[in-house]
């Protein structure tokens, strides 16, 4: 069935260095990928978003490529923040309805 | 602009005991609306989907149902709560648009069942 699968946490980091959460996913046709994030003790946020292959979605310093040919959308940032600390989910939408398929989650926590 | 809004924050109920948590929307017209679970250690769990009034789908067997007495108004309830309810019950509403799927969530309710 379609499904996401993302890196496992917690993922530890030093302010400024570089980040990747990997991501990948099983689906058919042609989804559209997120990715969300959620602050402690908070609901989700949208963070970027790629609706069709080879877009590459942006926001916050945060990018993420949608390649169909690895069925990958992985997270991408240059520099980490303390901010930066939370869990990410990355989900895809079958664009029959809106429900979306949510993976696991990877905490992400920065020290400074 | 559009608002999502959950109560309580945060629950503490002795098993056995009914439940009800609220969430509202504000600034939009026959949203989609969802329940969903986040426990400790695992990811989200969608319970409940509903496209309009009345109109309840159930994605998995609980102990838990959901209602929709208005446009803009999601309810979650138990009759009897079970030590396995606990968790973090999120919201969220969408407006399809063909290739878009995003939705937005509340700012969750956290319930412990004791």
């Amino acid at each position: 069935g379609d499904s996401v699968t993302q890196m496992e946490g917690p993922v530890t980091l030093s302010e400024e260095a570089f980040l990747t959460i990997n991501c990948t996913y099983t689906a058919t046709g042609y989804p559209s990928l997120f990715w969300y994030v959620q602050y402690p003790g908070e609901g989700l946020q949208l963070l970027l978003k790629a609706t069709k292959a080879d877009d590459k979605g942006s926001n916050k310093g945060f990018e993420a490529t949608y390649r169909k040919e690895t069925t990958s959308f992985h997270l991408e940032k240059g520099s980490v923040q303390v901010s930066d600390s939370a869990v990410y989910f990355c989900a895809l939408s079958l664009n029959r309805d809106d429900k979306i398929i949510f993976g696991k989650g990877t905490r992400l926590h920065i020290l400074p | 602009s559009q608002t999502i809004h959950q109560w309580p924050a945060t629950l503490v109920q002795p098993v056995g005991s009914p439940l009800s948590l609220e969430c509202t929307v504000e600034g939009t017209s026959n949203p989609n609306l969802y329940w969903y679970r986040q426990a400790a250690g695992r990811g989200l769990q969608l319970l409940f989907y509903s496209v309009g009034i009345g109109q309840i789908s159930s994605e998995v067997p609980q102990n838990l149902s959901a209602s929709r007495p208005q446009d803009r108004q999601f309810i979650l309830s138990s009759k009897k709560l079970l030590l396995s309810d606990s968790g973090f019950y999120l919201c969220a509403w969408s407006v399809w648009v063909a290739g878009s799927g995003e939705q937005y969530f509340g700012p969750g309710t956290r319930l412990t069942v004791t």
